[in-house]
Protein backbone atom coordinates (compact mmCIF):
# COMPACT_ATOMS: atom_id res chain seq x y z
CA UNK A 1 0.00 0.00 0.00
CA UNK A 2 1.13 3.39 -0.52
CA UNK A 3 0.63 6.39 1.46
CA UNK A 4 1.65 10.48 1.69
CA UNK A 5 2.09 12.70 4.49
CA UNK A 6 1.94 16.58 3.45
CA UNK A 7 4.03 18.10 7.12
CA UNK A 8 2.84 21.55 6.89
CA UNK A 9 -0.74 22.30 5.99
CA UNK A 10 0.08 25.99 5.38
CA UNK A 11 3.74 27.62 4.49
CA UNK A 12 3.92 31.33 4.54
CA UNK A 13 7.42 32.48 3.02
CA UNK A 14 7.85 36.75 1.82
CA UNK A 15 8.51 37.23 -1.45
CA UNK A 16 12.52 36.08 -2.96
CA UNK A 17 12.61 34.13 -0.44
CA UNK A 18 13.26 29.83 0.08
CA UNK A 19 10.38 27.74 -0.50
CA UNK A 20 10.25 24.41 1.09
CA UNK A 21 7.39 21.57 0.87
CA UNK A 22 7.55 18.57 2.60
CA UNK A 23 6.58 15.12 1.57
CA UNK A 24 6.81 12.14 3.83
CA UNK A 25 5.67 8.68 1.70
CA UNK A 26 5.46 5.08 2.35
CA UNK A 27 5.16 2.98 -0.18
CA UNK A 28 5.94 -1.37 -0.69
CA UNK A 29 6.74 -0.60 -4.78
CA UNK A 30 9.52 0.89 -6.01
CA UNK A 31 7.11 4.44 -6.03
CA UNK A 32 7.05 7.22 -8.51
CA UNK A 33 6.67 10.53 -6.98
CA UNK A 34 5.08 13.60 -8.36
CA UNK A 35 4.15 16.93 -7.23
CA UNK A 36 1.29 18.65 -8.71
CA UNK A 37 0.25 22.41 -8.07
CA UNK A 38 -3.62 24.06 -7.93
CA UNK A 39 -3.97 27.73 -8.04
CA UNK A 40 -6.99 29.59 -6.89
CA UNK A 41 -10.60 27.80 -8.79
CA UNK A 42 -7.89 26.34 -11.53
CA UNK A 43 -7.50 22.30 -12.13
CA UNK A 44 -4.05 20.23 -10.99
CA UNK A 45 -1.25 21.05 -13.03
CA UNK A 46 2.05 18.97 -13.25
CA UNK A 47 4.98 20.57 -11.29
CA UNK A 48 7.45 17.74 -11.68
CA UNK A 49 7.42 13.79 -11.56
CA UNK A 50 10.49 11.16 -10.27
CA UNK A 51 10.23 8.01 -11.88
CA UNK A 52 13.75 6.22 -10.61
CA UNK A 53 15.84 8.33 -12.44
CA UNK A 54 17.96 11.04 -11.02
CA UNK A 55 16.98 11.50 -7.19
CA UNK A 56 17.15 15.03 -8.00
CA UNK A 57 14.22 16.20 -10.58
CA UNK A 58 13.62 19.64 -11.67
CA UNK A 59 10.20 20.95 -12.68
CA UNK A 60 8.41 23.73 -13.78
CA UNK A 61 8.62 27.50 -12.97
CA UNK A 62 11.81 26.54 -11.04
CA UNK A 63 10.89 24.23 -8.56
CA UNK A 64 12.99 21.23 -7.86
CA UNK A 65 12.60 18.22 -5.51
CA UNK A 66 14.93 15.33 -4.19
CA UNK A 67 14.37 11.71 -3.68
CA UNK A 68 15.48 10.48 -0.70
CA UNK A 69 15.11 6.66 -0.10
CA UNK A 70 16.79 6.60 3.58
CA UNK A 71 14.36 9.09 4.68
CA UNK A 72 11.29 8.32 2.44
CA UNK A 73 10.91 11.85 1.52
CA UNK A 74 10.11 14.33 -1.54
CA UNK A 75 10.47 17.59 -0.48
CA UNK A 76 9.90 20.76 -3.10
CA UNK A 77 12.26 23.43 -2.80
CA UNK A 78 12.68 26.60 -5.06
CA UNK A 79 15.40 29.11 -4.47
CA UNK A 80 13.13 32.26 -4.63
CA UNK A 81 9.50 32.46 -4.35
CA UNK A 82 7.44 34.42 -6.35
CA UNK A 83 3.99 36.07 -5.95
CA UNK A 84 2.85 33.69 -8.68
CA UNK A 85 3.79 30.90 -6.53
CA UNK A 86 0.95 31.27 -4.57
CA UNK A 87 -1.24 27.83 -4.42
CA UNK A 88 -1.92 24.50 -3.27
CA UNK A 89 0.77 21.94 -3.54
CA UNK A 90 0.19 17.99 -2.99
CA UNK A 91 2.63 15.19 -3.22
CA UNK A 92 1.53 12.32 -4.83
CA UNK A 93 2.63 8.77 -4.74
CA UNK A 94 1.83 5.66 -6.92
CA UNK A 95 3.45 1.78 -6.95
CA UNK A 96 1.30 -0.55 -8.36
CA UNK A 97 -1.76 1.64 -7.84
CA UNK A 98 -3.13 4.98 -9.20
CA UNK A 99 -2.14 8.24 -7.74
CA UNK A 100 -1.84 8.67 -4.10
CA UNK A 101 -2.76 12.18 -2.74
CA UNK A 102 -1.71 14.22 0.31
CA UNK A 103 -3.92 16.06 1.46
CA UNK A 104 -2.21 19.42 0.19
CA UNK A 105 0.11 22.44 1.61
CA UNK A 106 -1.12 26.41 0.54
CA UNK A 107 1.60 28.49 0.08
CA UNK A 108 1.03 31.93 1.05
CA UNK A 109 3.79 34.46 -0.42
CA UNK A 110 4.15 37.30 1.19
CA UNK A 111 5.15 40.34 -0.61
CA UNK B 1 -4.40 18.85 -27.66
CA UNK B 2 -7.20 20.35 -25.81
CA UNK B 3 -6.07 18.63 -23.24
CA UNK B 4 -8.82 17.20 -20.33
CA UNK B 5 -12.53 18.95 -21.77
CA UNK B 6 -15.03 19.07 -18.44
CA UNK B 7 -18.46 20.24 -18.72
CA UNK B 8 -20.77 22.04 -17.57
CA UNK B 9 -17.93 24.16 -15.84
CA UNK B 10 -20.40 25.14 -13.11
CA UNK B 11 -24.00 23.96 -12.63
CA UNK B 12 -26.28 25.28 -9.62
CA UNK B 13 -29.04 22.62 -9.59
CA UNK B 14 -32.09 21.64 -6.10
CA UNK B 15 -31.60 18.89 -4.15
CA UNK B 16 -33.59 15.96 -5.51
CA UNK B 17 -32.34 16.54 -8.97
CA UNK B 18 -30.84 14.61 -11.20
CA UNK B 19 -26.88 15.77 -12.22
CA UNK B 20 -24.37 14.64 -15.40
CA UNK B 21 -21.11 15.86 -15.07
CA UNK B 22 -19.17 14.90 -18.95
CA UNK B 23 -15.48 14.48 -19.54
CA UNK B 24 -13.58 13.94 -22.70
CA UNK B 25 -10.46 12.27 -22.37
CA UNK B 26 -7.12 13.55 -23.76
CA UNK B 27 -6.90 11.23 -27.31
CA UNK B 28 -4.93 8.13 -26.78
CA UNK B 29 -5.05 8.53 -23.19
CA UNK B 30 -6.33 4.87 -21.98
CA UNK B 31 -7.30 5.42 -18.40
CA UNK B 32 -9.83 7.81 -16.46
CA UNK B 33 -10.24 8.90 -13.49
CA UNK B 34 -13.04 10.96 -11.55
CA UNK B 35 -12.13 13.13 -8.57
CA UNK B 36 -14.39 15.09 -5.84
CA UNK B 37 -12.72 17.83 -4.29
CA UNK B 38 -14.04 19.51 -0.76
CA UNK B 39 -12.53 21.99 1.94
CA UNK B 40 -13.39 19.20 4.31
CA UNK B 41 -12.34 16.39 2.56
CA UNK B 42 -9.13 17.17 -0.12
CA UNK B 43 -8.78 14.97 -3.08
CA UNK B 44 -10.88 12.06 -3.20
CA UNK B 45 -10.04 9.13 -5.72
CA UNK B 46 -14.21 8.16 -6.95
CA UNK B 47 -14.16 6.03 -9.46
CA UNK B 48 -11.27 5.29 -12.40
CA UNK B 49 -11.40 2.88 -15.82
CA UNK B 50 -9.33 1.18 -17.77
CA UNK B 51 -9.61 0.77 -21.35
CA UNK B 52 -13.45 1.94 -20.80
CA UNK B 53 -14.15 -0.84 -18.23
CA UNK B 54 -14.34 0.24 -14.11
CA UNK B 55 -11.92 -0.67 -12.29
CA UNK B 56 -12.09 0.34 -9.25
CA UNK B 57 -15.94 2.20 -7.82
CA UNK B 58 -15.16 1.53 -4.17
CA UNK B 59 -14.41 5.95 -3.76
CA UNK B 60 -18.20 6.41 -4.95
CA UNK B 61 -19.87 7.47 -1.87
CA UNK B 62 -23.32 5.92 -2.35
CA UNK B 63 -25.44 4.36 -4.74
CA UNK B 64 -26.49 7.88 -6.18
CA UNK B 65 -23.34 8.53 -7.43
CA UNK B 66 -22.79 5.97 -10.64
CA UNK B 67 -20.51 6.58 -13.63
CA UNK B 68 -20.26 5.48 -17.49
CA UNK B 69 -17.53 4.84 -20.22
CA UNK B 70 -19.09 3.88 -22.93
CA UNK B 71 -16.01 4.88 -25.29
CA UNK B 72 -12.72 5.90 -24.97
CA UNK B 73 -13.42 9.47 -25.66
CA UNK B 74 -16.34 10.11 -23.52
CA UNK B 75 -17.45 9.50 -19.69
CA UNK B 76 -20.29 10.69 -17.13
CA UNK B 77 -20.36 10.88 -13.60
CA UNK B 78 -24.19 10.95 -12.65
CA UNK B 79 -25.76 11.81 -9.42
CA UNK B 80 -29.45 10.96 -8.63
CA UNK B 81 -30.78 12.38 -6.77
CA UNK B 82 -28.70 15.19 -5.88
CA UNK B 83 -28.16 16.57 -2.03
CA UNK B 84 -26.56 19.43 -0.65
CA UNK B 85 -23.44 17.46 0.67
CA UNK B 86 -22.63 16.63 -2.67
CA UNK B 87 -21.66 20.71 -3.49
CA UNK B 88 -17.57 20.18 -4.24
CA UNK B 89 -15.03 20.55 -7.37
CA UNK B 90 -15.66 17.13 -9.65
CA UNK B 91 -12.00 16.63 -11.70
CA UNK B 92 -11.71 14.44 -14.13
CA UNK B 93 -8.29 13.18 -15.59
CA UNK B 94 -6.89 10.82 -17.56
CA UNK B 95 -3.50 9.15 -18.32
CA UNK B 96 -1.66 6.99 -20.77
CA UNK B 97 -1.42 3.91 -17.73
CA UNK B 98 -3.45 3.97 -14.96
CA UNK B 99 -0.24 3.42 -12.53
CA UNK B 100 3.11 5.15 -12.38
CA UNK B 101 2.05 7.36 -15.40
CA UNK B 102 1.03 11.14 -14.67
CA UNK B 103 -2.27 12.24 -14.76
CA UNK B 104 -3.65 15.21 -16.49
CA UNK B 105 -6.79 17.03 -14.69
CA UNK B 106 -9.34 18.83 -16.62
CA UNK B 107 -10.37 22.57 -15.39
CA UNK B 108 -13.06 20.85 -12.89
CA UNK B 109 -16.59 21.02 -12.76
CA UNK B 110 -18.26 23.24 -9.38
CA UNK B 111 -21.30 21.91 -8.65
CA UNK B 112 -23.60 23.49 -6.20
CA UNK B 113 -26.36 21.67 -4.57
CA UNK B 114 -29.49 24.33 -3.27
Amino acid sequence: AQSVTQLDSHVSVSEGTPVLLRCNYSSSYSPSLFWYVQHPNKGLQLLLKYTSAATLVKGINGFEAEFKKSETSFHLTKPSAHMSDAAEYFCVVTGNTPLVFGKGTRLSVIA
Amino acid sequence: DAGVIQSPRHEVTEMGQEVTLRCKPISGHNSLFWYRQTMMRGLELLIYFNNNVPIDDSGMPEDRFSAKMPNASFSTLKIQPSEPRDSAVYFCASSLRRENNEQFFGPGTRLTVL
